[in-house]
């Protein structure tokens, strides 16, 4: 069956970087996005960007632009999610789901991410 | 970027009452809408694509309308299992979600 397995907890400092993967498997890797989405303490579901892993190329949420990039290693059926220059409203949970470009079909556990001095 | 205003926030209904959340897109985004039930601890879950069509094996309780810039969810009698936050998410131009709308048994 689909399954999306993501990394661990993570705790940041204000300014740094945080890289979070996501391990695809019980599917082509290569046939569905994968799309990045996060929720902040008591808010909604916030869109980040979408990655394409046949072609290896990324979309991103105007929002992110210039802070974000996603990656993928093609081998371990892995994509990256790396967010830099974190601040504190960056604080949030953070999972990638799979699924048509327009769709979020299969979703990962989720990674908390805390940014905090 | 497009953006999805959601409303109600939060809505408290009785078991079998009938259930109307609104979404509406800042542009025309014909029927590039999912509506997702998301409950504590679960992956949010598609109910209805393209606006209007239910997701296999979900009830008929649920549905959906609309077109250009103006959608609704229906849920025609609510249900103790309903219990969770909806989101209308449009892909007529990227992706974006609406705000939510928490819904609880009054």
């Amino acid at each position: 069956q689909v399954q999306l397995v993501q990394s661990g907890a993570e705790v940041k400092k204000p300014g740094a970087s945080v890289k979070i993967s996501c391990k695809a498997s019980g599917y082509s890797f290569t046939s569905f996005y994968i799309h990045w989405v996060r929720q902040a303490p008591g808010q909604g579901l916030e869109w980040m960007g979408i990655f394409n892993p046949g072609r290896g190329n990324a979309t991103y949420a105007q929002k992110f632009k210039g802070r974000v990039a996603m990656t993928r290693d093609t081998s371990t059926t892995t994509v990256n999610l790396e967010l830099s220059s974190l601040r504190y409203d960056d604080t949030a949970f953070y999972y990638c789901a799979t699924g048509y470009f327009g769709s979020c079909y299969h979703w990962g556990q989720g990674t908390p991410v805390t940014v905090s001095s | 970027d497009i953006q999805m205003t959601q409303s109600p926030s939060s809505l408290s209904a009785s078991v079998g009452d009938r259930v109307t959340i609104t979404c509406q897109a800042t542009q025309d985004i014909r029927n590039s809408v999912n509506w997702y039930q998301h409950k504590p601890g679960k992956a949010p879950k598609v109910l209805i694509y393209d606006a209007s069509n239910l997701e296999t094996g979900v009830p008929s309780r649920f549905s959906g309308t609309g077109s250009g810039s103006d959608f609704t969810f229906t849920i025609s009698s609510l249900q103790p299992e309903d219990v969770a936050t909806y989101y209308c998410q449009q892909y007529g131009d990227l992706v974006t979600f609406g705000g939510g709308t928490r819904v609880e048994i009054k």
